[in-house]
């Protein structure tokens, strides 16, 4: 019973275009959620959060959008970089801090030079 | 400087061995996380401990024993390895602050289990 889904395992996107990656959700507890970028043999580095009173946060090239009725978030890189290159994962947990983040399966995005 | 820092790295053992992986992490945090990334690859929690206290203890064999000596380390053993057993292991750590939940992670852990 996946509570955070990520539909789509793979996305290629040439340098400088916009990447787009998606993630829903099924459980209406989920207050806080979370973009995650991780290498081979590398741990997951947070990249960027967004509370469920927003509907959208920006930090330089990275934008997440949240659309709570549709329990619905995206991630949007723009421009692409080949440095983007990387497993993304959406993560989603309840209002408090210290519980469990639960996570999806992760997009791979590829960004060709 | 490595905020969440485990080791060893890799691990390689035989079937009823019992090892251990160390997590240690120097943001001051209080509240320090082990998730297993099975063959899926989906990461899921395992224990939760917030200032050496467990918090979350999720549908873990009993032969996962979190220890947490201070709210700086979390250390995982593991008794009689199993097959099922090889995965990733990620330990995390946050701050309890408001809302936000945002939990560092540790480079991983590779079990392997023969």
């Amino acid at each position: 019973d996946q509570q955070v889904k990520q539909n789509s395992p793979s996305l290629s996107v040439q340098e400088g275009r916009i990447s787009i990656l998606n993630c829903d959700y099924t459980n209406s507890m989920f207050d806080y959620f979370l973009w995650y970028k991780k290498y081979p043999a590398e741990g997951p580095t947070f990249l960027i959060s967004i509370s469920s009173i927003k509907d959208k946060n920006e930090d330089g090239r990275f934008t997440v959008f949240l659309n709570k009725s549709a329990k619905h978030l995206s991630l949007h890189i723009v421009p692409s970089q080949p440095g983007d290159s990387a497993v993304y994962f959406c993560a989603a947990s309840p209002r408090q801090a210290g519980t469990a983040l639960i996570f999806g399966k992760g997009t791979t995005l590829s960004v060709s030079s | 400087d490595t905020a969440v820092s485990q080791t060893p790295k890799y691990l390689v053992t035989q079937m009823g061995n019992d090892k251990s992986i160390k997590c240690e992490q120097n943001l001051g945090h209080d509240t320090m996380y082990w998730y297993k990334q099975d063959s899926k690859k989906f990461l899921k929690i395992m224990f939760s401990y917030n200032n050496k206290e467990l918090i979350i203890n999720e549908t873990v064999p009993n032969r996962f024993s979190p220890k947490s000596p201070d709210k700086a380390h979390l250390n995982l053993h593991i008794n009689s390895l199993e097959l099922g057993d090889s995965a990733v292991y990620f330990c995390a750590s946050s701050q309890l602050q408001g809302t936000k939940n945002i939990q560092y992670f540790g480079a991983g852990t590779r079990l392997s289990v023969l």
